[in-house]
């Protein structure tokens, strides 16, 4: 059983444009999302997380989206830019286990 | 603070050859997991150890091993190497098992099988 579902498997957007990635789970206990960016031949690298008790948390042109009741959380890159193309990986913990998305591909066309 | 170290970053080998990985946890960190990815893929998690003993293991075949030592540097060893072995493996490392928190990852080893 997927714990985290993640859509898209991947993604063309023009730069400028607004990425969108979205996870979803199904444990309430999980209390941490982290988002993680991956570039080719690199290791993910953890990019934003969040917390349950908020809805959204911005760090630059990259906010987590939350929503409780609907056990969904999304990353937003705005004004996506060619260096942002990457992998994303989701992320969900209890604290003492945790799951990972099945990861994004991100292109950002010039 | 040093990050998690990977060595080496690349290697090719034969089939039927065996391999070592190596994986240097941030100081401090204990637990220390492996995964393979291989193009298009998502993590595929291998296993976990932590203070010496493998705590959880994914679904690989035997060939797959690993341990730790007592100043928590990790080995992965593959034996039998076959051509669908060849991945990006990744370390990561934490403080303890479980904790996404400070949960790290090294730069990974390219393995390629010829």
């Amino acid at each position: 059983q997927q714990q985290v579902k993640q859509s898209p498997q991947s993604l063309i957007v023009q730069k400028g444009g607004i990425s969108i990635i979205n996870c979803a789970y199904e444990n309430t206990a999980f209390d941490y999302f982290p988002w993680y960016q991956q570039f080719p031949g690199k290791g993910p690298a953890l990019l934003i997380a969040i917390r349950p008790d908020v809805s959204e948390k911005k760090e630059g042109r990259f906010t987590i989206s939350f929503n409780k009741s609907a056990k969904q959380f999304s990353l937003h890159i705005m004004d996506s830019q060619p260096g942002d193309s990457a992998t994303y990986f989701c992320a969900a913990s209890t604290g003492n286990q945790f799951y990972f998305g099945t990861g994004t591909s991100l292109t950002v066309i010039p | 603070k040093a990050g998690v170290t990977q060595t080496p970053r690349y290697l090719i080998k034969t089939r039927g050859q065996q391999v070592t990985l190596s994986c240097s946890p941030i100081s401090g960190h204990r637990s220390v997991s492996w995964y393979q990815q291989t193009p298009g893929q998502g993590l595929q998690f291998l296993f976990e150890y932590f203070s010496e003993t493998q705590r959880n293991k994914g679904n690989f075949p035997g060939r797959f091993s690993g341990r730790q030592f007592s100043n928590s540097r990790s080995e992965m060893n593959v034996s039998t190497l076959e051509l669908g072995d060849s991945a990006l493996y990744l370390c990561a490392s934490s403080s303890f098992p479980g904790q996404l928190h400070g949960y790290t990852f090294g730069s990974g080893t390219r393995l390629t099988i010829v």
